[in-house]
């Protein structure tokens, strides 16, 4: 059983189409997060949900749209793509919010790329 | 600027060989977790240090956590292929901010 899954694995698409990145954890945790990570493999979060509820985001922009229909999915809405989106997008989960010391479950990522 | 350097960048050695890696900060970590990420997958929760001058270790990995809490390394013994990857540092601060290390991307030869 995969801890937490991310569908799809791999994303390309054309400029200024809209996608989305669906995440399940079945850890039973309470948050869950989605992380962005460059070309320099720089990791850097995007959006925190605790419980569906909002806890974190960062400054990202408004064409990124997170949605949490329960605490075990946690979907990520991208409009209007461009070519700098191009990335892989992680998503994670933690027994508590990130001040917690438990730690990350990353799911295997999505890497889009933007045409 | 990053808020956690990690050193070296890269990093490759023969198997068989030891290798230090470590990560740096000018702020107090409340804690701190190492994560090792294969290509095409996530990073994987190596360990957690939260104590000033705590020691963990794990089969041939050694974690240490500074007396300051400002610095971690992570000393590999006797590495093998299958330690090749990229070994990321993440530190909490101030309870509430976490921040990832930008990396070192360490290859083992057979």
């Amino acid at each position: 059983d995969t801890a937490v899954s991310q569908t799809p694995k791999y994303l390309v698409t054309q400029m200024g189409n809209d996608k989305s990145i669906k995440c399940e954890q079945n850890l039973g945790h309470d948050t869950m997060y989605w992380y962005k990570q460059d070309s320099k493999k720089f990791l850097k979060i995007m959006f925190s949900y605790n419980n569906k509820e909002l806890i974190i985001n960062e400054t990202v922009p408004n064409r990124f749209s997170p949605k949490s229909p329960d605490k075990a999915h946690l979907n990520l809405h991208i409009n209007s793509l461009e070519l700098g989106d191009s990335a892989v997008y992680f998503c994670a989960s933690s027994q508590a919010d990130r001040s917690s010391n438990y730690g990350y479950t990353f799911g295997s990522g999505t890497r889009l790329t933007v045409v | 600027t990053q808020l956690l350097e990690q050193s070296p960048q890269f990093l490759s050695i023969q198997e068989g060989e030891n290798l230090t890696v470590y990560c740096n900060s000018s702020s107090v970590f409340s804690s701190l977790q190492w994560y090792r990420q294969e290509p095409g997958e996530g990073p994987v929760l190596l360990v957690t240090v939260v104590t000033g001058g705590e020691v963990k270790k794990l089969k041939r990995l050694t974690f240490q956590f500074g007396d300051a809490r400002k610095d971690s390394s992570l000393h590999i013994t006797a590495a093998q292929p299958g330690d090749t990857g990229l070994y990321l540092c993440a530190a909490v601060y101030n309870f509430n901010k976490f921040y990832f290390g930008s990396g070192t991307k360490l290859n083992v030869k057979p």
